[in-house]
């Protein structure tokens, strides 16, 4: 079975400051990671994916994400947030690639003071 | 663009029973998802509709099955509900199967006593 763990239900960061929320994983298998978002009133949004190769994945918006597998970790960062990063944010594992099998962790809502 | 629109809200009904939950999609999309949401407020994928067919079946119990009339319709029945049962059940769409953008209802209650 497989699980996500995000240990923060809210984060209050200042405009401009870095960001990072973090999230956990539980998979016997290969892990594909994803991290979502949602802005008020809209969808999930995909900001990025981890399949395989540089544990560094580069996604919208200027997010990246870092799987460490010694950690079972994929935590979500940003150098400098925008009030407009003001959102719900998932991570997400699944047994394959393409994303129809996901398991979501609860979210961490971030709010960005200007 | 609307949404994605699930009834009922709530349900509350009796272990044995059979319970319908209904989703319809306005959005066009061509994929459609049954999640459940656990104790631990986890969001798993129960099953995955794409263009009224069934693409995705997870491992629940052969009581749990879905029924899509066509892309903007995907509903569960229950045959026989058991305790554990009880979740909050979401239905969600997406444009195409990759998940890149999911929609997701506001969900329905189950409680089974």
């Amino acid at each position: 079975a497989q699980s996500v763990t995000q240990p923060d239900a809210r984060v209050t960061v200042s405009e401009g400051a870095s960001l990072q929320l973090r999230c956990k994983y539980s998979y016997s298998g290969t892990p594909y990671l994803f991290w979502y978002v949602q802005y008020p009133r809209q969808g999930l949004q995909l900001l990025l994916k981890y399949y395989s190769g540089d544990p560094v994945v580069q996604g919208v918006n200027g997010f990246e994400a870092e799987f460490i597998k010694s950690n079972s970790s994929f935590h979500l960062r940003k150098a400098s947030v925008h009030w407009s990063d003001s959102a719900v944010y998932f991570c997400a594992v699944s047994p394959n690639s393409a994303g129809n099998k996901l398991t979501f962790g609860i979210g961490t809502r971030v709010l960005v003071r200007p | 663009e609307t949404a994605v629109f699930q009834t009922p809200n709530y349900h509350v009904t009796q272990v044995g029973n059979e319970v319908s939950f209904n989703c319809k999609q306005t959005l066009g999309h061509d994929t459609m998802y049954w999640y459940k949401q656990d104790s631990k407020k986890l969001l798993k994928i129960m099953f995955s509709y794409n263009n009224k067919q069934l693409i995705v079946n997870e491992t629940v119990p052969r009581r749990f099955s879905p029924q899509s009339s066509d892309k903007a319709h995907l509903n569960l029945r229950i045959k026989s509900v058991e305790p554990e049962d009880s979740a909050v059940y979401l239905c969600a769409s997406s444009p195409g199967q990759g998940g890149e953008r999911l929609f997701f209802g506001h969900g329905t209650k189950l409680s089974v006593l």
